[in-house]
């Protein structure tokens, strides 16, 4: 199947800091990113949906001034979280799908990057 | 307004016994069905995906899911179980009309013995 990578797989950080996370998707063209929200022992919540060279939508309750997210190419989307807080701490996971034919394919998904904010 | 439920958050079975995750979906167009797989600490591996072809999906790792319409449901099962097979499931729902976008279900814990 298809590679996707994120970068950190973790990150520590100070409240009131910014952290960045990368989504790249290594071996296809994304025209969709998403990113995602798992909190321990529970299932995968949709945080905002982006496509390249548009503003991502947000879910429902998903501050995007608080959760920043850029898709500046085919193969990368960033989310920022700034100003971190410790309710921010949660296991992130990015996802992507590309088009072929104009039919739309499968979501992968990244390895997710775990952020623990004190 | 499309859903998923998985009937067990957790399942027990021993090596080498017949693994069943329950899932049942609501869409009220036609669905699309994946069963994904999320080891510890991991991102989510799909496991097999159903999108109108054949009924009966084959996946990686021994795993298939049958797509009953009748019963609304998409169970996921495999002959043997194996110790790497412990893992968390999620079975989840995606339709056409609803921008494709993946609704998840609550997952289901699987545990393998010895």
């Amino acid at each position: 199947g298809a590679v996707v990578s994120q970068h950190p797989s973790r990150v520590i950080c100070k409240s009131g800091t910014s952290v960045k996370i990368e989504c790249r998707s290594l071996d296809f063209q994304a025209t969709t990113m998403f990113w995602y929200r798992q909190f321990p022992k529970q299932s995968l919540m949709l945080m905002a949906t982006s496509n390249e060279g548009s503003k991502a939508t947000y879910e429902q309750g998903v501050e995007k001034d608080k959760f920043l997210i850029n898709h500046a190419s085919l193969t990368l989307s960033t989310l920022t979280v700034t100003s971190a807080h410790p309710e921010d701490s949660s296991f992130y996971i990015c996802s992507a799908r590309g088009t072929s034919g104009g039919l739309v394919e499968t979501q992968y998904f990244g390895p997710g990057t775990r952020l623990l904010v004190l | 307004a499309q859903s998923v439920t998985q009937l067990d958050s957790h399942v027990s079975v021993s090596e080498g016994t017949p693994v069943l995750l329950r899932c049942n979906y609501s869409s009220s167009y036609s669905p699309s069905l994946f069963w994904y797989v999320q080891h510890p600490n991991k991102g989510l591996q799909l496991l097999l995906k159903y999108t109108s072809a054949a009924t009966l999906v084959k996946g990686i790792n021994g795993f298939e899911a049958e797509f009953k319409k009748s019963e609304t449901s998409f169970h996921l099962t495999k002959p043997s179980a194996h110790m790497s097979d412990a893992a968390e499931y999620f079975c989840v729902v995606s339709f056409t009309g609803g921008g494709n976008k993946l609704t998840f279900g609550t997952g289901t814990q699987l545990k393998v013995e010895l």
